[in-house]
């Protein structure tokens, strides 16, 4: 079945500097790739996502990339906000109509002002 | 739009009873619902996939006759822990998506089930 890894688990930056956070997955069928956002004891919010038909894609500070051959994907935040700090997890989702998602370990982003 | 409520919002339960979570689509009809444990500062963990009208699909290693859950209409599907014990204290979390739009899942606020 599909597995996903993400790096790192943790990522301390300074306000205003950029953030990324790395996953790969093992199903070369996958080709629906979310990233969501979750605040402590809150649901996860997704932030942006990308299918396999597209190499990237940008929402404001937010982007996302996909490199289909290495099967890796990439979460990219710029200018980051306190506000950013949050536990941020990738997710594939494999081939079919379910829309099954298997998710990232997770990466705690800490924004220090 | 897209809103998926769950209740309760919390739960304490003693060993060996049942506890129901109800997962509701308020504004659209979920074709398909998606149960997942969350520990403490770890990821999400798919349990089961269900959808209207038809038995669920467990994950590997959880066990369908502890966790009871039902799809009965587009918009509500429940999950019952059965004789629950201190190690199924967790967030449980559901999301629910359309047929539509299969690949977009709308996440419900969540569970805090605590078993004494």
């Amino acid at each position: 079945g599909e597995n996903v890894e993400q790096h790192p688990s943790t990522l301390s930056v300074q306000e205003g500097d950029s953030a990324v956070i790395k996953c790969t997955y093992s199903d070369s069928a996958s080709n629906y790739f979310p990233w969501y956002k979750q605040e402590l004891g809150k649901r996860p919010q997704l932030i942006i996502d990308i299918r396999s038909n597209v190499g990237e894609k940008k929402d404001q500070r937010i982007a996302v990339t996909l490199n289909k051959t290495a099967k890796h994907f990439s979460l990219h935040i710029t200018e980051t906000q306190p506000e950013d700090s949050a536990v941020y997890f990738c997710a594939a989702s494999i081939s079919g109509n379910t829309g099954k998602l298997i998710f990232g370990q997770g990466t705690t982003l800490q924004v220090k002002p | 739009g897209a809103v998926v409520s769950q209740h309760p919002s919390w739960v304490i339960c003693k060993s060996g009873t049942s506890v129901k979570i109800e997962c509701r689509s308020l504004d659209f009809q979920a074709t398909t619902m998606f149960w997942y444990r969350q520990f403490p500062k770890q990821s999400l963990m798919l349990m089961a996939t269900s959808n209207e009208g038809s038995k669920a699909t467990y994950e590997q290693g959880v066990e369908k006759d502890k966790f009871l859950i039902n799809h009965a209409s587009l918009t509500l599907s429940t999950l019952t822990v059965t004789s629950a014990h201190p190690e199924d204290s967790s967030f449980y979390i559901c999301s629910a998506s359309t047929s539509g739009r299969p690949r977009e899942q709308y996440f419900g606020p969540g569970t805090r089930l605590t078993v004494t």
